[in-house]
């Protein structure tokens, strides 16, 4: 069964540190992983898109990584601030209308 | 660029009753879909479309109806409303199912 896993399911940090949540999948056959981020009440943003051959991607400072063989990815987030909190949610595409989504981690920054 | 706007942000309704969710975007996307997101559990596919005049279903379109007839516009039917259909309801629109997906802000819809 296609499953994308997240943890941890919530974190709290202090404003101005790093953190790291993690996405482990189970999704075949792999076309892409994606990372977005919901605030409360809004939409999912994207952050990023990551294809087979791609190891590390940035956006800010924002920045994923996948590990195709270990079927894992990780977003890193750095210098956090206050506006970082929210849901980060992974999502896996298995190819034409197979994306699937985890239930996300809710991260809350903390002044 | 107002990119895809849904209506209304918030809804009530009674068993039984019927309505539509709007969705439009502006950015001349093929690609719409729209997705319920329920506490605990990822989003889900109701149904998409590839382009005006095609639709298809998702991974849970019973009780829903979609229609495409111009490419800015993709609205959700709900036939006869149930309190399973309680939820939040995303549309989404793309250049391409393999390209980042637009998401509105939602409708929240509560049957009672």
């Amino acid at each position: 069964k296609n499953q994308v896993e997240q943890s941890p399911q919530s974190l709290i940090i202090l404003e101005g540190k790093n953190c790291t949540l993690q996405c482990n999948y189970t999704v075949s056959p792999f076309s892409n992983l994606r990372w977005y981020k919901q605030d409360t009440g809004r939409g999912p943003v994207s952050l990023t898109i990551m294809t087979f051959s791609e190891n590390t991607k940035s956006n800010g400072r924002y920045t994923a990584t996948l590990d195709a063989d270990t079927k894992q990815s990780s977003l890193h987030i750095t210098a956090s601030q206050l506006s970082d909190s929210a849901s980060y949610i992974c999502v896996v595409s298995a190819g034409f209308q197979k994306l699937v989504f985890g239930t996300g981690t809710r991260l809350l920054v903390s002044p | 660029n107002a990119g895809v706007t849904q209506t209304p942000k918030f809804q009530v309704l009674k068993t039984g009753q019927s309505m539509t969710l709007q969705c439009a975007q502006d950015m001349n996307h093929e690609y719409m879909s729209w997705y319920r997101q329920d506490p605990g559990m990822g989003l889900r596919l109701i149904h998409y479309s590839v382009g005006a005049g095609i639709t298809d279903q998702g991974e849970v379109p019973n009780g829903y109806n979609v229609s495409r007839s111009t490419t800015e516009d993709f609205p959700l039917r709900l036939l006869s409303a149930a309190p399973s259909q309680t939820s939040v309801y995303f549309c989404a629109s793309s250049t391409g199912t393999f390209y980042g997906y637009t998401f509105g802000s939602g409708t929240r819809l509560t049957v009672v």
